[in-house]
């Protein structure tokens, strides 16, 4: 079955040290890959993307990831970690469930991130 | 552009009771689709739509309907609400070319059933 992976519920850093948030995800075909972010108590906005050509992409706030075929990963990560960048994050894969279905979007169960000031 | 917006933010039913949860769009997106977003599971799929009088099902449909007599209108049926709704319910649209290339989502709706 598709799924997508984000390995730790929480994450926690301090700030001005990296963050890394992980999404692994399985498909048989090339996907498209997205994070989304999700401050408290609004919806979901698009942080970056992932669909051709180049494998690292950046996204809003200084966050980028890079897709990784042959880990089957998207891992977001950002070096210096801010404040505000307490939300919650979701991985997210663009799918065919099936050959001749409408597109889906199969999403992670998310990682809290936490700043330590 | 307003973008996606929802109505109400909150609301609370008795067990049984129905209820209808507002979506529209001001994008002109043929994609719309309703999400429920419970603690540790992330956002699953209720019902989803590719435009105007076209709906399908998404993971989890039981107890809920949908409708699409406008681009602009997604609105979300609970028939006979159950304590298990109580949840946060998203909408999200997204232009049709490329499908899903990028969601856009409104503020979200929370939901108690007592």
């Amino acid at each position: 079955a598709q799924s997508v992976t984000q390995l730790g519920s929480h994450v926690s850093v301090s700030e001005g040290a990296l963050v890394l948030l992980r999404c692994n995800y399985s498909s048989s075909v090339p996907p498209y890959l997205f994070w989304y972010v999700q401050y408290p108590n609004q919806g979901l906005q698009l942080l970056l993307k992932y669909t051709t050509g180049a494998t690292l992409v950046k996204g809003i706030n200084g966050f980028e990831a890079e897709f990784k075929k042959s880990e089957t990963s998207f891992h977001l990560t950002k070096p210096s970690a801010h404040m505000s960048d307490a939300a919650e994050y979701f991985c997210a894969v663009r799918l065919r469930l099936e050959a001749d279905s409408n597109y889906q979007l199969i999403w992670g169960a998310g990682t809290k991130l936490i700043i330590k000031p | 552009n307003a973008g996606v917006t929802q109505t109400p933010k909150f609301q609370v039913l008795k067990t049984g009771q129905s209820m209808t949860l507002q979506c529209a769009q001001d994008m002109n997106h043929e994609y719309m689709s309703w999400y429920r977003q419970d603690p540790g599971m992330g956002l699953r799929l209720i019902h989803y739509s590719v435009g105007a009088g076209i709906t399908d099902q998404g993971e989890v449909p039981n107890g809920y309907n949908v409708s699409r007599s406008t681009t602009e209108d997604f609105p979300l049926r609970l028939l006979s609400a159950a304590p298990s709704q109580t949840s946060v319910y998203f909408c999200a649209s997204s232009p049709r070319r490329g499908g899903f290339n990028e969601q856009f989502f409104g503020p979200g709706t929370r939901l108690t059933v007592l």
